[in-house]
C-alpha cells in the first residue's frame, strides 16, 4: 500500500540549514506537502509542490522533488529556533483528497 | 474566522465509557476528516466524508463512529472507550479534492485519556 518515510529526528545548530527528507511510494500523487505541527497545536501547512515541478523556493524554504526516486526534500535555510517543531512530508492518495502522513521529523535547534 | 474547531480539547474517560467529539468548520468545505496521532506513528486516518450525509471508513475505523448530518460539522463516537484508544485526535477539512492544492485545514487536537 502507500506509505510515506521520513526519518523521525534531526538536530541543528542555529544559523545552519536543515534539510528533511522524505520518500513517498503513491507516483500519481498530484500534490506532495509539507506540514508543521508546533507544540500542542495542530498541523499547519508549511508548503507544497506540484508533481510536475522539480523545486519551489518560498522564502527560507526550498522544496526539492526528485519523482524518478520518489523523494521529496524540504530545506531550511538559516534554521532558527522558533523552527523547532515537527514536520509532516504527505501525499494525496485518493480521489477523495486522503492525505498519507509520513511519522514526522522533529527537528531540535539548538542556540 | 473560527476555521476549525474541536470540543473537547481533554477529556479522561473510564474503560467501557461511551463520548462524542464534535469538529465545526466555518470554511464551507465539502470534505472532513478524523484521524488520530500517536507517537511514533504519525498520523492515521480514522474516517473521512466527502459531504453531507456521506461517511467513509478510512486506516483505522474499528472501535469509532462517525456522523456528518450537517455539512459544517463532523461528528467522532466511540461507543464502548478502551485504553487503545489513548490518544490525540485532530479533525480537518478540505474544500474539494481536484478542484484546489487539497490542503486540509486542522483543528487544535482533541487530547483522549481511557483509563
Amino acid at each position: 500500500g502507500e506509505d510515506v518515510e521520513q526519518s523521525l529526528f534531526l538536530s541543528v545548530r542555529e544559523g545552519d540549514s536543515s534539510v528533511i527528507n522524505c520518500t513517498y511510494t503513491d507516483s500519481s500523487s498530484t500534490y506532495l506537502y509539507w506540514y508543521k505541527q508546533e507544540p500542542g497545536a495542530g498541523l499547519q501547512l508549511l508548503t507544497y509542490i506540484f508533481s510536475n515541478m522539480d523545486m519551489k523556493q518560498d522564502q527560507r524554504l526550498t522544496v526539492l522533488l526528485n519523482k524518478k526516486d520518489k523523494h521529496l526534500s524540504l530545506r531550511i535555510a538559516d534554521t532558527q529556533t522558533g523552527d523547532s517543531a515537527i514536520y509532516f512530508c504527505a501525499e494525496t492518495v485518493s480521489s477523495q483528497g486522503n492525505l498519507i502522513f509520513g511519522k514526522g521529523t522533529k527537528l531540535s535547534v539548538k542556540p | 474566522n473560527a476555521g476549525v474547531t474541536q470540543t473537547p480539547k481533554f477529556r479522561v474517560l473510564k474503560t467501557g465509557q461511551s463520548m462524542t467529539l464534535l469538529c465545526a468548520q466555518d470554511m464551507n468545505h465539502e470534505y472532513m476528516y478524523w484521524y488520530r496521532q500517536d507517537p511514533g506513528m504519525g498520523l492515521r486516518l480514522i474516517h473521512y466524508s466527502v459531504g453531507e450525509g456521506t461517511t467513509a471508513k478510512g486506516e483505522v475505523p474499528d472501535g469509532y463512529n462517525v456522523s456528518r448530518l450537517k455539512k459544517q460539522n463532523f461528528l467522532l463516537g466511540l461507543e464502548s472507550a478502551a485504553p487503545s484508544q489513548t490518544s490525540v485526535y485532530f479533525c480537518a477539512s478540505s474544500w474539494q479534492a481536484g478542484a484546489d492544492t487539497g490542503e486540509l485545514f486542522f483543528g487544535e487536537g482533541s487530547r483522549l485519556t481511557v483509563l
